[in-house]
């Protein structure tokens, strides 16, 4: 079975730009969620998606945005990007997504902004 | 909001020693998770635990969830080389959908 792909892997932009990330669940599952991951914060919660629906959001600002699609891919968006924004976004699947479901991680895509 | 501290942030030891990682909370959770990273892959979820006071075993890691469901511990015996990643709590509540991440424990573990 194939695991969460992401693509990008890596991406240098500069500020003001905005980029779009790509994520490929693993076949059936229908929650993906998308996580922020900087050395000084941690990995921190942007948003999950489960059939097509923002089910929950957390605290980021509304430059950051996402969307899934019938086939359960999902995309997030970025725009006017700061030098903040550097950092490793994560990608994560489930069948149901939720406290007690298993989420499998893609390995990431590495945004850095100058 | 629900915070999750994991202490030590930094731990370096020799192949064979044993040692504790701490995931603290002051906030109920319904389940806590632990999670290790590689360096260049994403987390990689290694147990789930969902009952106060349940302890399980994988090989040679052992994973506690605190009697109130607050805290958690993951120790490992005889570390090995391979053990060396960064461990990574993570807790869900309710209908949340989300996790809320520690930020995690850099294990070391030299040859």
């Amino acid at each position: 079975k194939a695991g969460v792909t992401q693509t990008p892997r890596y991406l240098i932009k500069t500020r003001g730009q905005q980029v779009t990330l790509s994520c490929s669940p693993i076949s059936g599952h229908r929650s993906v969620s998308w996580y922020q991951q900087t050395p000084g914060q941690g990995l921190q919660f942007l948003f999950e998606y489960f059939s097509e629906t923002q089910r929950n959001k957390g605290n980021f600002p509304g430059r950051f945005s996402g969307r899934q699609f019938s086939n359960s891919r999902s995309e997030m968006n970025v725009s006017t990007l700061e030098l903040g924004d550097s950092a490793l976004y994560l990608c994560a699947s489930s069948r149901e997504g939720g406290a007690f479901n298993e989420q499998f991680f893609g390995p990431g895509t590495r945004l850095t902004v100058l | 909001t629900q915070l999750l501290e994991q202490s030590p942030q930094f731990l370096s030891i020799q192949e064979g020693e044993n040692l504790t990682v701490y995931c603290n909370s002051s906030s109920v959770f319904s389940s806590l998770q632990w999670y290790r990273q590689e360096p260049g892959e994403g987390p990689v979820l290694l147990v789930t635990v969902v009952t106060g006071g349940e302890v399980k075993k994988l090989k040679r890691l052992t994973f506690q969830f605190g009697d109130a469901r607050k805290d958690s511990s993951l120790h490992i015996t005889a570390a090995q080389p391979g053990d060396t990643g960064l461990y990574l709590c993570a807790g869900g509540g309710g209908s949340n959908y989300k996790l809320t991440f520690g930020k995690g424990t850099l294990l070391t573990v030299n040859p």
